[in-house]
């Protein structure tokens, strides 16, 4: 089946650094990508939606000049979060839609720590 | 705004009982309807998918979808322990991105 590669699974940065997540389709092409945060006990909030070689769209409170998106291939899309804050520690799940029929594949998700 | 209504519970089922999640959406123009099963610090799993009006069954799972009341329900039939977990309901909203409930925690019971 259909398989999205993220990574890294977790990661811990200080405050004020910049991280890089990265989600690959390995087996087929993921024309968009869709980029989702979760805070404990909460569900997954979409951010951002991607589409290969466009610029990302994002959900109204999203701050793009802080959550940076590239999808430059139609098999890698990253997501970079720059100046993170604790309040950014949070799991950050990547999802690709390959068409009607096949749905929606997710990645493994990364856990984000910032101290 | 597009919203995923969940019960968030704790839902309490003993091992062997149907265990029945219920979630209503406000977009009527809504299309396709996914059940999803979480685990605490893991990526959401397909359970199911529908698209059309009734029932669609896949082993203990049956989706059922009613477009006029806007609601969708997942029934889990001879519950075990291992579906201990929480199932998020997504519908599509605009563009094809999933809109997700709150989720509904299971607990089965031995």
């Amino acid at each position: 089946g259909a398989v999205v590669s993220q990574h890294p699974s977790w990661v811990i940065c200080k405050s004020g650094t910049s991280v890089k997540i990265e989600c690959r389709s390995l087996d087929f092409q993921a024309t968009t990508m869709f980029w989702y945060r979760q805070f404990p006990k909460q569900s997954l909030m979409l951010m951002a939606t991607s589409n290969e070689g466009s610029k990302a769209t994002y959900e109204q409170g999203v701050e793009k000049d802080k959550f940076l998106i590239n999808h430059a291939s139609l098999t890698l899309s990253t997501l970079t979060v720059t100046s993170a804050h604790p309040e950014d520690s949070s799991f950050y799940i990547c999802s690709a839609r390959q068409g009607a029929i096949y749905g929606y594949t997710f990645g493994s998700g990364t856990r984000l720590t910032v101290v | 705004q597009k919203e995923v209504e969940q019960n968030s519970g704790p839902l309490s089922v003993p091992e062997g009982a149907i265990a029945s999640l219920n979630c209503t959406y406000s977009d009527r123009g809504s299309q396709s309807f996914f059940w999803y099963r979480q685990y605490s610090g893991k990526s959401p799993e397909l359970i199911m998918s529908i698209y059309s009006n009734g029932d669609k069954e896949d082993g203990r799972f049956t989706a059922q979808l009613n477009k006029a009341s806007q609601y969708v329900s997942l029934l889990i039939r001879d519950s075990q322990p291992s579906d201990s977990a929480t199932y998020l309901c997504a519908v599509t909203g605009s563009g094809y991105a999933l809109n997700f409930g709150k989720g509904t925690s299971l607990l089965v019971t031995p």
